[in-house]
């Protein structure tokens, strides 16, 4: 079965500074894609970002960065100069071949206080 | 082009009440989520539709839970009787895969309904 973990379950930084969110995930399949979501205050998910398990290559857009380690089942998240609109929980999910569609795993989320 | 919309965004029922969610998917969106997320976890599949299908309803409580997508395009959620472990936001998202069992398309999700059992 898949499993996602956010070991981090919630994150200080001050304005400026650098922060990197965790995810950690199982799965038996060699095709998967992996996802990150941001959860604003408002409550909707705000898609950021789709992986799929053929492509190791690192994004980077604007202050957002994504690094993608097959090896060690990682797919961390960086957010470079932080703003307090950052703050949010984010979410790491996980979509395999399970054969009944394209369900999405969640982690338990990691909740971003971004201080001024 | 306009995102999912939810209604309503809120609702405060006493337990043993009935209640339903309404959701419009994307345009031209063919598949369509129900998820449940509890106060601090993430977010749990009920249901997903493909069109006027159900895909997966694995997780979906039947007892007392229902949903339909009779036209293929928006759809209803409904809780009958409710009970207090029910109070979370329910959350709906679409995706494009027009393929049944099509795997990594992007989900997007609407605002969502805030439930509070009491």
């Amino acid at each position: 079965a898949q499993k996602v973990t956010q070991a981090q379950t919630e994150i200080s930084v001050v304005e400026k500074e650098d922060v990197t969110l965790d995810c950690v995930y199982e799965t038996r399949d060699t095709t998967y894609y992996l996802f990150w979501y941001k959860q604003p205050p408002s409550g909707e998910l705000v898609f950021l970002i789709r992986r799929n398990s053929f492509d190791e290559q690192n994004e980077i857009s604007g202050r957002y960065s994504w690094n993608f380690q097959k090896s060690t089942s990682s797919f961390n998240f960086t957010i470079t100069a932080s703003q307090v609109v950052d703050s949010a929980v984010y979410f790491c999910a996980l979509s395999e071949n399970n054969n009944a569609g394209n369900m999405l795993t969640f982690g338990g989320g990691t909740r971003l206080m971004v201080k001024p | 082009e306009a995102g999912v919309a939810q209604s309503p965004r809120y609702k405060i029922i006493e337990k043993r009440q009935s209640v339903a969610f309404w959701c419009n998917p994307i345009s031209g969106h063919a598949t369509l989520y129900w998820y449940q997320q509890i106060l601090g976890q993430g977010p749990k599949l009920l249901i997903q539709f493909q069109n006027n299908g159900v895909v997966d309803d694995s997780q979906l409580p039947k007892d007392r839970f229902s949903a339909e997508r009779l036209k293929g395009v928006d759809s209803t959620l409904k809780i009958q009787p409710a009970k207090l472990e029910d109070s979370a936001v329910y959350l709906c998202a679409s995706s494009l895969d027009r393929r049944r069992g099509a795997v990594g398309e992007t989900q997007y999700f609407g605002p969502g309904t805030r439930l509070l059992v009491l």
